[in-house]
């Protein structure tokens, strides 16, 4: 079936160091990849996106890398710093006539000061 | 504008009330979407729009009914609502022409509470 799926719930990590957010997903058929971050009260924050056809990308202190043969996507945020404190959703995207979305649950990140 | 604009912020209605939720962007955006989020769970697709029809209905109740009056205006009128239907209510819209920066894109929701 489509799923896109998290492995932890929650993830707690010291100010400073290396996060790291999994996701799994089951459809082959996802174009391309988001991390979301949703704060408190928010909308979904885009992060960053990966192409189905590339392993890796970084951005400002964020990677992202993709393992097509074993469906794993993750999430690297360097140096964490307290404001990284959401909840971080990663999705697929199959484009059509529209972007068909397909969430994952969510990891819930805290930072401890 | 690398914006999505969704107004109220925040709406409380009573169950026999009719109100409307907007949403605009001036991206050029082509497709445009409502979701439904419910707390501590992901976005749950409702509507899309693509060039200003309607798309993809899923399996919404008819006390939701979405308009898209223009490219750029997206609405939500909400008409005998349940306390059930209280949730952060989400637009978003995307291009639809496939491009190096696919550009989807949500706005920070209406916080909607129903009485």
């Amino acid at each position: 079936g489509e799923s896109v799926g998290l492995h932890l719930p929650t993830l707690s990590v010291q100010e400073g160091d290396n996060s790291i957010i999994n996701c799994a997903y089951s459809n082959s058929a996802s174009d391309y990849f988001i991390w979301y971050k949703q704060e408190s009260g928010k909308g979904p924050q885009f992060i960053i996106d990966i192409r189905s056809n590339m392993d890796k990308r970084q951005g400002q202190r964020v990677t992202v890398l993709l393992n097509k043969t074993v469906k794993h996507l993750s999430l690297q945020i360097a140096a964490t710093q307290p404001g990284d404190s959401a909840v971080y959703f990663c999705a697929g995207v199959m484009k059509t006539s529209y972007d068909k979305v397909i969430f994952g649950p969510g990891t819930s990140l805290s930072v401890i000061p | 504008d690398t914006e999505v604009t969704q107004t109220p912020k925040h709406l409380v209605m009573g169950m026999t009330n009719k109100k409307s939720l907007k949403c605009e962007q001036h991206m050029g955006h082509r497709a445009m979407y409502w979701y439904k989020q419910k707390a501590k769970k992901p976005p749950e697709l409702m509507f899309v729009y693509s060039y200003e029809k309607l798309s993809i209905n899923e399996s919404v109740p008819s006390r939701f009914s979405p308009e898209c009056p223009n490219s750029s205006l997206l609405n939500l009128h909400l008409h005998a609502l349940q306390p059930e239907d209280s949730a952060l209510y989400l637009c978003a819209s995307s291009q639809i022409v496939s491009a190096t920066n696919y550009g989807y894109t949500f706005g920070s929701g209406t916080r909607l509470t129903v009485v």
